[in-house]
């Protein structure tokens, strides 16, 4: 059965500061990887979504990279901003079901950049 | 991008009785939708897959009798919860695939039952 782990569980930044967030998963036959980002309350805003032949995606001050033989994964936030402040949320696909199967999520990492 | 509205985002029943929750794909048509529940501090767990036109797939320990699974076209899957208790009480969240080469998950806003 997939796992995935979200290290760190919290984190408190200072403004400014970039930061990498770390995700792991147990079983390496995914079909890709997504992560998100969740407000208080809210749904989840899809980040970047990482297929299993790719190493990294990059949008704005974002970057994710994909180990998948060694099942990791890193966020990147570059000069980060108090409205970077939410829970991050990694979820990966299996490759079992060609895409079709439903994701498989980390607990999250609850981030708080401070102004 | 794709939108996934999702109704309501907020509801208070009481115990004994039945919510219904829509998920819509407003930009996109979704032969398969997915249902997630998520207590507080847990991860987003995966109650069932709701394909057009056929039965749902429900993930074990998740009683099929309760969370009554409906998609009945393209855009709109309904999760119902019947004869809610209030350890039914969650965060149900639904998602929509934006199928092609990249597999994309797209999310509702999510719904909060309190049941009483």
């Amino acid at each position: 059965k997939q796992e995935v782990t979200q290290i760190p569980a919290a984190l408190s930044v200072p403004e400014g500061e970039n930061l990498v967030l770390n995700c792991s998963f147990t079983d390496s036959a995914i079909y890709n990887l997504q992560w998100f980002r969740q407000d208080p309350g809210k749904g989840l805003t899809s980040l970047l979504l990482i297929q299993s032949s790719q190493r990294e995606q990059t949008s704005g001050r974002l970057n994710a990279s994909l180990d998948k033989s060694s099942g990791r994964s890193t966020l990147y936030i570059a000069a980060s901003q108090p409205g970077d402040s939410a829970t991050y949320l990694c979820a990966v696909r299996p490759r079992g079901g060609g895409g079709a199967d439903g994701l498989t999520f980390g607990k999250g990492t609850h981030l708080i950049i401070q102004p | 991008g794709a939108v996934v509205s999702q109704h309501p985002s907020r509801v208070i029943c009481k115990s004994g009785t039945s919510v219904k929750i829509e998920c819509r794909s407003l930009d996109f048509q979704a032969t398969t939708m997915f249902w997630y529940r998520q207590f507080p501090k847990q991860s987003l767990m995966l109650m069932a897959t709701s394909n057009e036109g056929s039965k749902a797939t429900y993930e074990q320990g998740v009683e099929k009798d309760k969370f009554l699974i409906n998609h009945a076209s393209l855009t709109l899957s309904t999760l119902t919860v019947t004869s809610a208790h209030p350890e039914d009480s969650s965060f149900y969240i639904c998602s929509a695939d934006r199928t092609g080469m990249n597999t994309e998950a797209f999310f509702g806003q999510g719904t909060r039952l309190t049941v009483v």
